[in-house]
């Protein structure tokens, strides 16, 4: 069964703070996918990678950093917290170029305060 | 630049009756693939229902069907005999065939279920 997990479902941090979002998925995935859902605004594509260490900015990188150090796992990171940044965040995951799906998980609802 | 849009943020449908979500979508290319997501309460996006843009004949998956019009860059979706477990967020989704493998996305139509 494919399988996407984040790190977390909540999490509150402080404005300032440096925050880590991580996703995992056991599909050996090329490609891993991070956006941003907000009401009205649909799902808006943060960063992309499609390999090992390769990286491309989505729509909205602007306050967003990413790393991928292996296949299976692609971090999202805010290096200094907005409340701006307070979000829903999901990761995805799909084979490279392929026509079938990407596949999601749980989601982690972040809240800057 | 590929636009998706979803000009009903919300529809409701009584169960077991028949309920269509709209897509419009905005491209110069001929070849892509559009997509519905259904997004649950607990949040997981799952997959419902895929469409070749090559293909005329319109996809199906059990109580799930689409309208596609290729001319019109219309793709909507069907839901006969409506469940309450179909209540969720539906997403419409466009992408390209070739040179990226990126989702553009709708901004959602949030279907409650009345019993």
């Amino acid at each position: 069964d494919v399988k996407v997990t984040q790190s977390s479902r909540y999490l509150v941090k402080r404005t300032g703070e440096k925050v880590f979002l991580e996703c995992v998925q056991d599909m050996d995935h090329e490609n891993m996918f991070w956006y941003r859902q907000d009401p009205g605004l649909g799902l808006r594509l943060i960063y992309f990678s499609y390999d090992v260490k390769m990286k491309e900015k989505g729509d909205i990188p602007e306050g967003y950093s990413v790393s991928r150090e292996k296949k299976e796992r692609f971090s999202l990171i805010l290096e200094s917290a907005s409340t701006n940044q307070t979000s829903m965040y999901l990761c995805a995951s799909s084979r490279q170029f392929s026509p079938y799906e990407q596949y999601f998980g749980p989601g982690t609802r972040l809240t800057v305060t | 630049a590929q636009t998706v849009t979803q000009s009903q943020p919300e529809m409701s449908v009584q169960e077991a009756e028949t309920v269509t979500l709209s897509c419009t979508y905005d491209t110069s290319e001929s070849d892509y693939y559009l997509f519905w997501y259904k997004q649950p309460p607990s949040r997981q996006m799952i997959l419902v229902i895929r469409q070749e843009a090559y293909k005329q004949q319109n996809a199906t998956e059990n109580r799930f069907s689409v309208n596609f019009q290729k001319a019109a860059k219309s793709f909507s979706l069907k839901i006969s005999d409506s469940q309450l477990g179909d209540a969720a967020m539906y997403f419409c989704a466009y992408r390209k065939d070739y040179g990226t493998d990126k989702l553009i996305f709708g901004t959602g139509t949030r279907l409650q279920v009345f019993p």
